[in-house]
């Protein structure tokens, strides 16, 4: 079966060092995208992609970077880790050939920033 | 940006028919209304999607009235295994200023 799927499921970093979240999904979607959750602020979107080699900035995208090299892969960098990054991050795709655009999510991974 | 309201929290007991109501008084021509559940710990997930009248699919149905400004959410017969978050979603303009707010937290009550 088709999935999402998204690494690593919880992390702890230091302020300052350079954090990779993995995404990747098997529904061959040219749709991607990375939200973050925290309390009180739903999901907020950070970037999203419509396919290969395109990226755009989201709601909260400052500190953020994504690259799309592949139809299954969107990895959220994050360039040097601030404590106010400490939060859920979900990810996301779409089949741009339907013109509802439902989203499928991943589990979401819990990154804390010490 | 059809920007979305719905109530923060709603408790309900098992059994009952829960209706939760989104106000997106400027919803635009094209604009669907989707709407998804997002269990603690899980990601977001979608449940039902409409563009007018009513839709209704094995999870829950959806009613739209004729100015679309509003749509209602029905869960019959909630379970505990309903208590989730609930978003109303509108997009509008492409994906840059999706926003799926707080949500509507349900608490089902034995």
């Amino acid at each position: 079966d088709a999935e999402i799927t998204q690494s690593p499921r919880h992390k702890i970093t230091e302020t300052g060092r350079q954090v990779t979240l993995a995404c990747h999904q098997t529904w061959n979607h040219n749709n991607m995208f990375w939200y973050r959750q925290d309390l009180g602020h739903g999901l907020r979107l950070i970037h999203y992609s419509y396919g290969v080699h395109d990226t755009n900035k989201g709601e909260v995208s400052d500190g953020y970077s994504v690259s799309r090299s592949n139809t299954e892969d969107l990895p959220l960098t994050l360039e040097s880790a601030a404590s106010s990054q400490t939060s859920v991050y979900f990810c996301a795709s779409s089949d741009s050939a339907v013109r509802t655009d439902t989203q499928y999510f991943g589990p979401g991974t819990r990154l804390t920033v010490l | 940006l059809a920007k979305t309201t719905q109530p923060i929290s709603m408790d309900s007991y098992e059994g009952q028919e829960v209706n939760i109501t989104c106000s997106h008084n400027n919803i635009a021509t094209n604009d669907y209304i989707t709407w998804y559940q997002q269990f603690p710990s899980q990601g977001p997930r979608f449940i039902i999607q409409g563009y007018k009248t009513k839709v209704t699919n094995e999870v829950a149905s959806l009613f739209i009235p004729a100015d679309r400004k509003s749509s209602t959410l029905s869960l019959p017969r909630v379970s505990l295994s309903d208590t989730a978050v609930y978003y109303c979603l509108v997009l509008s303009g492409g994906y840059q200023k999706v926003t799926f707010g707080i949500g509507t937290k349900l608490q089902v009550i034995p």
